[in-house]
């Protein structure tokens, strides 16, 4: 199957730091990408869509000031977690859908822990 | 407001046997649904993808049925094997290609 990469796997950071993730998509292109976060022991529930070229669309309930996405190129798309909290810690993974069919393939995560 | 369940929350069972899990949904307009297993700590790996058109998909010792008319898929898992002990999840998936998250069954193969 396809590839998607992140970095970094995983991330300590104090609090009020910002922190950014990489995603990419290593052997196809994606205009889009998605951004999901995962509490422990739960499922994994949707933030955003990253568009490239275009402004990123973010669902309910998630500050789209405290989590930007920039989608940069075909293949990167990023997520900054700004001015972090204890609360923002989280394991956060990124997917991006393939044409025709639009099967998606995840990350394999990066783990934030805020202290 | 779409929602996926997953039954049973969570599965033990000897190595070998034949398992089913179970995934419904609440909105029968679905685009595709996706199985995946996700390791401790790890990202998703995709399993199977069916598109909503079509009534099941095989790769190799698992097999996923769709009836969207009822909401419902099942993953058949045969022949078990520790290996196989994992997470999985389902997600129904829409024309935006956004993915709505089952709430997972834990499943434990004991060899």
């Amino acid at each position: 199957g396809a590839v998607v990469s992140q970095h970094p796997s995983w991330v300590i950071c104090k609090s009020g730091t910002s922190v950014k993730i990489e995603c990419r998509s290593l052997d196809f292109q994606a205009t889009t990408m998605f951004w999901y976060r995962q509490f422990p022991k739960q499922s994994l529930m949707l933030m955003a869509t990253s568009n490239e070229g275009s402004k990123a669309t973010y669902e309910q309930g998630v500050e789209k000031d405290k989590f930007l996405i920039n989608h940069a190129s075909l293949t990167l798309s990023t997520l900054t977690v700004t001015s972090a909290h204890p609360e923002d810690s989280s394991f956060y993974i990124c997917s991006a859908p393939i044409p025709p069919y639009n099967e998606q393939f995840f990350g394999p995560g990066t783990r934030l822990t805020v202290l | 407001k779409q929602e996926v369940t997953q039954i049973p929350a969570a599965l033990s069972v000897p190595e070998g046997e034949n398992l089913v899990l179970n995934c419904s949904f609440t909105d029968s307009a679905i685009y595709n649904l996706q199985w995946f297993r996700q390791d401790p700590g790890k990202g998703l790996t995709s399993l199977l993808l069916i598109q909503s058109s079509q009534r099941e998909q095989t790769s190799g010792r698992l097999n996923a049925s769709l009836d969207k008319s009822s909401g419902r898929s099942t993953l058949y898992i045969a022949a078990s094997q520790p290996g196989d002990s994992a997470t999985y999840l389902c997600a129904v998936g829409g024309a935006t290609n956004k993915l709505i998250f089952g709430t997972g069954t834990l499943l434990a193969v004991q060899p």
